[in-house]
Formats: C-alpha cells, structure tokens, sequence
C-alpha cells in the first residue's frame, strides 16, 4: 500500500516553456500532498503545501505564479513549472499524506531538465 | 543553527556491523520523528517512524528517540551493501500543515 506515482520520471525543455508533472496516490486519499525540490548532493526542500480542494501554501522564497500547484482531487496534484529556466532544472519530487497521519509517501520524482 | 541536523558522512562500515545514524533536532515541541532512505538518482522511501521516547524495531532496523536531549537515532544491524544509500532524518516540527523538516542526509556505505 501507500503507492504515489509521478509523471513524467524526467521531461527536458526549453527555457521559456512551461512543463507540468502529475502527482498521483494509488492506492489511497491524499488529503494533503508536498512538492519538494532536490539539487545535486542537498537535501529535499519543501516548495509548498497543497490540500485537496483549496490553495497551495508555499514556503517563502518560493514563486507561486511561477510554481502552479493544483490539488483539484483526492488523488491528483499537478505542480507547473511556468516559464522555466535552466536554473530550475532539478528533482522534482511529490508525496503525499492521509488523513491524519504522520508519514508522508514519496513519488518517484522528476527530473527536469532546462536548456 | 539548523532545525535538523545530521553528520553528512560517509559513514563506513563493515559488511554485517551495526551500523548507527544520529540527528538531532532543536524545536522542543517537535511531534513525530522519520528515517528515510534515499538511492542515488531516486526519492526518498520510508524506513520507519517513531513518536514516543524509546525504542522502536523493525527487522534489523531500531529507532530510538530521546526527547530530553533532542535526538533520534537509527540501528542498522548486520548492515548489507545494499544497505548503502543516503539515510535522511525528518521531523514534523509542528505548526500548521504538518510539514516536515529534512536533514541533510547521512552517507552511509557498506563495505564488504
């Protein structure tokens, strides 16, 4: 059980475009999901919070407008990279929560690619 | 100073030792406490959680949590090469959300 899944494992792009990745839990209700980004050899840092139906919540320094988060079902949230840059390429990694526990369930990741 | 600390590393170890990971943790009220294993080039995945001071095992795996002196520990017993991967300590520092705060990371290899 507690199966998150990821979409797509890796996406290269130009600067400029925008790339969405899809966040999925399989085998249960994620009523909270996170996006973390990891660079090269440091550790996974919290971009923003999302709940099921309602805003993302995003750490300071974090750019919503640039960084869309969307959390629209129980077992969807979508995070979209909007005119990305090469500086945003990295890891890009969701997991995701239910109910009232404590444990979080990481997605494989998504490594982006900028050129 | 940082909310989670951990000593990034490598820790080397002989096939079949014990293997042990520290962190420490400076937000007092801090709830829950995680290890997750990380593979190069892949996310993290869940080892174990503890809450309660103590001990905690599962299979060769031990969690112990000390909230007096803010720290939670990780046994691995009879360690394996494919053991070897990047242990991360998270906390749930509390507040809204539930979020928790990664360390660093601890390098841990397994020599045969």
């Amino acid at each position: 059980g507690a199966v998150v899944s990821q979409h797509p494992s890796w996406v290269i792009c130009k600067s400029g475009t925008s790339v969405k990745i899809e966040c999925r839990s399989l085998d249960f209700q994620a009523t909270t999901m996170f996006w973390y980004r990891q660079f090269p050899k440091q550790s996974l840092m919290l971009m923003a919070t999302s709940n099921e139906g309602s805003k993302a919540t995003y750490e300071q320094g974090v750019e919503k407008d640039k960084f869309l988060i969307n959390h629209a079902s129980l077992t969807l949230s979508t995070l979209t990279v909007t005119s990305a840059h090469p500086e945003d390429s990295s890891f890009y990694i969701c997991s995701a929560r239910a109910g009232g526990d404590y444990e979080q369930y990481f997605g494989p990741g998504t490594r982006l690619t900028v050129t | 100073q940082k909310e989670v600390e951990q000593n990034s590393g490598p820790l080397s170890v002989p096939e079949g030792a014990i293997a042990s990971l520290n962190c420490t943790y400076s937000d007092r009220g801090s709830q829950s406490f995680f290890w997750y294993r990380q593979y190069s080039g892949k996310s993290p995945e869940l080892i174990m959680f503890i809450y309660s001071n103590g001990d905690k095992e599962d299979g060769r795996f031990t969690a112990q949590l000390n909230k007096a002196s803010q720290y939670v520990s990780l046994l691995i017993r009879d360690s394996q090469p494919s053991d070897s991967a990047t242990y991360l300590c998270a906390v749930n520092i509390g507040g809204g959300g539930n979020k928790l705060t990664f360390g660093t990371g601890t390098q841990l290899k397994v020599e045969l």
